[in-house]
């Protein structure tokens, strides 16, 4: 069954521009998590917030979660076309551990030069 | 070298056929999953495993068998392979609860 649920399913900006995306989730989570994946590659973890924090930065990175509302976003600053991918969020249910992932059906970002 | 390896990367196969995936890992990790990702979805579980003794069934095992062989090795089994089975199948590796570390995948096409 699908927990986390990314929006848009699709999104193409300039380089340079900043991308955001968006994950809905319907119960309680313990924390939230999004992955990259490259065309024909594996998903690699970008960063992880948990249900107490709302918001992380990594790099380029910024994460918000707003669990009153069970969404998250995830924002691209000063993307680049390596940035092109799809983005996954994932949530581990509250009192769950990380080894139990559910797993949105991503949103495909293309970053055009 | 990739951390996390499966071979092989695409197979094309037959209905009816036993097919094998492997997947083996140098990061050390203890806990190692299989996950199935169609077109459309996310990532589903098909089964995990915390060390060698200890094999659990994820979301959707229903058709597929796994092997801990040994803490580096976790291969996943599919005993008469069937076309609703074609997909992208992702071995993961975490160390305890940290997150996951994904392999490339493999590309399998059952016809």
């Amino acid at each position: 069954s699908q927990q986390g649920e990314e929006d848009p399913q699709a999104l193409s900006i300039q380089e340079g521009e900043n991308a955001t995306m968006n994950c809905s989730y319907k119960t309680s989570i313990n924390n939230l998590q999004w992955y990259r994946q490259n065309s024909g590659r594996g998903l690699v973890h970008l960063i992880l917030i948990r249900s107490n924090e709302r918001e992380k930065h990594s790099g380029r990175l910024r994460v918000t979660l707003d669990t009153s509302k069970k969404s998250s976003s995830l924002l691209i600053t000063a993307s680049r076309a390596a940035d092109t991918a799809s983005y996954f969020c994932a949530t581990v249910p509250s009192g769950g551990s990380n080894y139990k992932l559910t797993f949105g059906k991503g949103t495909l970002l293309t970053v055009n030069p | 070298d990739a951390d996390v390896t499966q071979t092989p990367r695409n197979r094309i196969t037959k209905t009816g056929k036993r097919i094998m995936l492997e997947c083996s890992q140098t990061k050390g990790h203890d806990r190692m999953y299989w996950y199935r990702q169609d077109p459309g979805l996310g990532l589903r579980l098909i089964y995990y495993s915390f060390d060698v003794k200890d094999i659990n069934k994820g979301e959707i095992s229903d058709g597929y068998s796994v092997s801990r062989q040994a803490q580096a090795k976790f291969s996943l089994s599919l005993e008469s392979a069937i076309p609703n089975q074609t997909a992208l199948y992702f071995c993961a590796t975490s160390d305890q609860d940290q997150p996951q570390h994904f392999g490339d995948g493999t590309r399998l096409s059952i016809l």
